[in-house]
């Protein structure tokens, strides 16, 4: 069946430096994909999505990078601040669907 | 803009009691989803409804019923609710039903446990 996970539950990271978040997904056939980001007590919050005709996406201090070879995707944070400090989720679907699968998320720790 | 609208933000149930979850979108979206969070695992889809008057089971749908009650309002009603229910449950809503590949836009969740 298809899933998508996270390689690391947690990550450390100096404020200022920039950050990596990876996901991998299963389903050869997805063709969208997005990352949340969720703060403690809150909804999941859109932060950058990118289709399977591309490889790579930028936003405000944000770029996602897809590699459909090895089912990969990651969210790059630049310049993390501790306001970044969450956990962050990958959730892909397929063929414009309804049905999207999400991640277990990372914490991502923003250290002063 | 309040977006996505959940009540209530927390609720203790016994077991074997009912209760409706309420959740509201001001965005003019056609789809809305209801999806429940456990500790270690990923959002997992309970119903969801495409457009006005259609509704749909997700990955997890036993012990729930939904209600698309207008464009705006999607409920969810646990008839006799069990521990293994004891959730967040958070409301999304995302664009038009034939638009593409959009993102959802999720509400604050409801924190539900039942004893």
């Amino acid at each position: 069946g298809e899933s998508v996970g996270l390689h690391l539950p947690t990550l450390s990271v100096q404020e200022g430096d920039n950050s990596i978040i990876n996901c991998a997904y299963s389903n050869s056939a997805s063709d969208y994909f997005i990352w949340y980001k969720q703060e403690s007590g809150k909804g999941p919050q859109f932060i950058i999505d990118i289709r399977s005709n591309m490889d790579k996406r930028q936003g405000q201090r944000v770029t996602v990078l897809l590699n459909k070879t090895v089912k990969h995707l990651s969210l790059q944070i630049a310049a993390t601040q501790p306001g970044d400090s969450a956990v962050y989720f990958c959730a892909e679907t397929h063929n414009y669907g309804q049905n999207f699968v999400f991640g277990p998320g990372t914490r991502l720790s923003v250290l002063p | 803009n309040a977006g996505v609208t959940q009540t209530p933000k927390f609720q203790v149930l016994k077991t074997g009691q009912s209760m409706t979850l309420q959740c509201a979108q001001d965005m003019n979206h056609n789809s809305m989803y209801w999806y429940r969070q456990d500790p270690g695992m990923g959002l997992r889809l309970i119903y969801y409804s495409a457009s006005e008057g259609t509704t749909d089971k997700g990955e997890v749908p036993n012990g729930y019923n939904v209600s698309r009650l207008n464009k705006r309002e999607f409920s969810l009603r646990l008839e006799s609710a069990a521990p293994s229910q004891t959730s967040v449950y958070f409301c999304a809503s995302r664009g038009g039903q034939n638009t593409g590949n959009q993102p959802q836009h999720f509400g604050d969740g409801t924190r539900l446990s039942i004893l």
